[in-house]
């Protein structure tokens, strides 16, 4: 069974540039996170896709951000325009349940590099 | 605000001895705790997690610990092995509002396993 994937690996753009970020979650998983991890800190939360619906969006940090997920299969992230502050490790999660301890399965992140 | 903390950022420990890796919250409402471990250029891999209405959860060589009075969780391993030797982070799961699924992070912990 393939695990989650996201692409690209790698993005280095120049400040006020646009990036778009992708995941496919794992089939069949209907719940879908996006999470960063700015160098030095934690993972933090950004939001949270049941299906194609955005169930929680309390993380995102503000406007410039913006995550679909059409369809409910896989998700993007745009970030429109890009700050130095944006850079970091772009995780997506996956999984089959919602609810509180579920196992969340991780893809292997974006590391977003803005200069 | 640090929801979640892992105030030792490494750990180091000898082949078959204990590894015990601490963490720390202030949110009585977190509905469970969980600990994911991640190997350089992966995401985090999901390791073991226990209900805030247990106080151990046991899965092989690996044991979590909770003492809710002291809103403090810890994870043996035992024996080390050097394959353990990755970043471990703790996060808590809350079960509020609707933020049901979403994960708080700590900052991680580096283990080393030295042969």
């Amino acid at each position: 069974e393939a695990g989650v994937t996201q692409f690209p690996s790698h993005s280095v753009i120049e400040k006020g540039q646009t990036v778009t970020l992708r995941c496919d979650p794992i089939s069949g998983h209907d719940n879908l996170y996006w999470y960063r991890r700015v160098m030095g800190k934690e993972i933090k939360f950004l939001l949270h896709f049941v299906k194609e619906s955005k169930q929680d969006e309390s993380g995102m940090p503000n406007n410039r951000f913006l995550a679909e997920r059409t369809g409910g299969t896989y998700s993007t992230l745009k970030v429109q325009p890009a700050e130095l502050e944006d850079s970091g490790v772009y995780f997506c999660a996956s999984s089959q349940w919602g609810l509180a301890g579920s196992e969340q399965f991780f893809g292997p992140g974006t590391r977003l590099t803005v200069l | 605000d640090q929801q979640v903390k892992q105030n030792s950022p490494s750990l180091s420990v000898q082949e078959g001895r204990i590894s015990i890796l601490n963490c720390d919250y202030t949110n009585s409402m977190f509905d469970y705790f969980l600990w994911y471990k991640k190997y350089p250029a992966e995401g985090p891999t999901f390791l073991i997690s226990i209900s805030s209405i247990k106080d151990k959860n046991e899965d092989g060589r690996f044991t979590v610990f909770l003492n809710k009075s002291a809103k403090h969780l810890s994870l043996h391993i035992v024996p080390s092995q050097p394959g353990d030797s990755a970043v471990y982070f703790c996060a808590a799961s809350p079960n509020y509002g609707g933020s049901q699924g979403n994960l708080i992070f700590g900052k991680g912990t580096k283990l080393s396993v030295k042969p």
